[in-house]
């Protein structure tokens, strides 16, 4: 089953401000990774962290490798409607090879 | 565009029958991985090989079956399919089994 528990499950924003989701987990992770789902398309990489404390940016996002490596965040700077998507975070444990998801953040903007 | 492709994109079939769904990874990538994701669910491990071997196994349905084959490309059998098999099928790969993997853009798989 899931071991990244992901919030806020939707967001409702206007467009122009910012964005804030997290994933936290009971389990140490190696590799935090964050991806964008547009309907109906496969999940895109949007960034990828391998260090804790590591903070990585693409664009407006933003992403954090948490201090104890049970957590990650995205921020979204200036969301605009094509911010529009569910974005689910994962992340690659201390053993094996199996990425672990978590449930996703739905994300409404509205112009 | 990920590098990874998926055939076909849509399939409609009904219960009981025998779908093949195809999947290339990226150039280079040596793992694949199969998610099923049904409707406003998250993405479900189903398998992972990786250069042709069977690596690791999740919520997968004996129904099911998978196989890498000597050019890296992969296909995921289901069988006697139901209603509940509906879903979208996503195939993704990466060069090891612990790196970033990319995603493909699925097939929609209807059962009638």
């Amino acid at each position: 089953g899931q071991q990244l528990n992901q919030s806020p499950q939707s967001m409702f924003i206007q467009e122009g401000e910012d964005v804030s989701m997290n994933c936290t987990s009971s389990s140490i992770f190696n590799t935090w990774l964050w991806y964008k789902q547009d309907p109906g398309e496969g999940p895109v990489l949007l960034i990828a962290l391998y260090k804790a404390g590591e903070l990585t940016s693409n664009g407006r996002l933003t992403a954090q490798f948490g201090i104890t490596r049970k957590d990650s965040f995205l921020n979204i700077s200036a969301s605009i409607p094509s911010d529009v998507g569910i974005y689910f975070c994962a992340g690659y444990r201390t053993s094996g090879s199996r990425l672990t998801f978590g449930e996703g953040t739905q994300l409404t903007v509205n112009p | 565009d990920s590098g990874v492709t998926q055939t076909p994109k849509h399939l409609i079939t009904a219960t009981g029958q025998r779908v093949t769904l195809r999947c290339s990874p990226r150039s280079g990538d040596l793992s694949v991985y199969w998610y099923q994701q049904s409707l406003d669910q998250g993405l479900q491990f189903l398998i992972q090989y990786y250069n042709g071997e069977e690596r690791a196994k999740g919520n997968i349905l004996e129904r099911f079956s998978a196989q890498q084959f000597p050019d890296l490309h992969s296909e995921l059998n289901l069988s006697s399919l139901e209603l509940g098999d509906s879903a979208l099928y996503f195939c993704a790969s990466s060069p090891r089994g612990d790196q970033p993997q990319h995603f493909g853009d699925g097939t929609r798989l209807s059962i009638l």
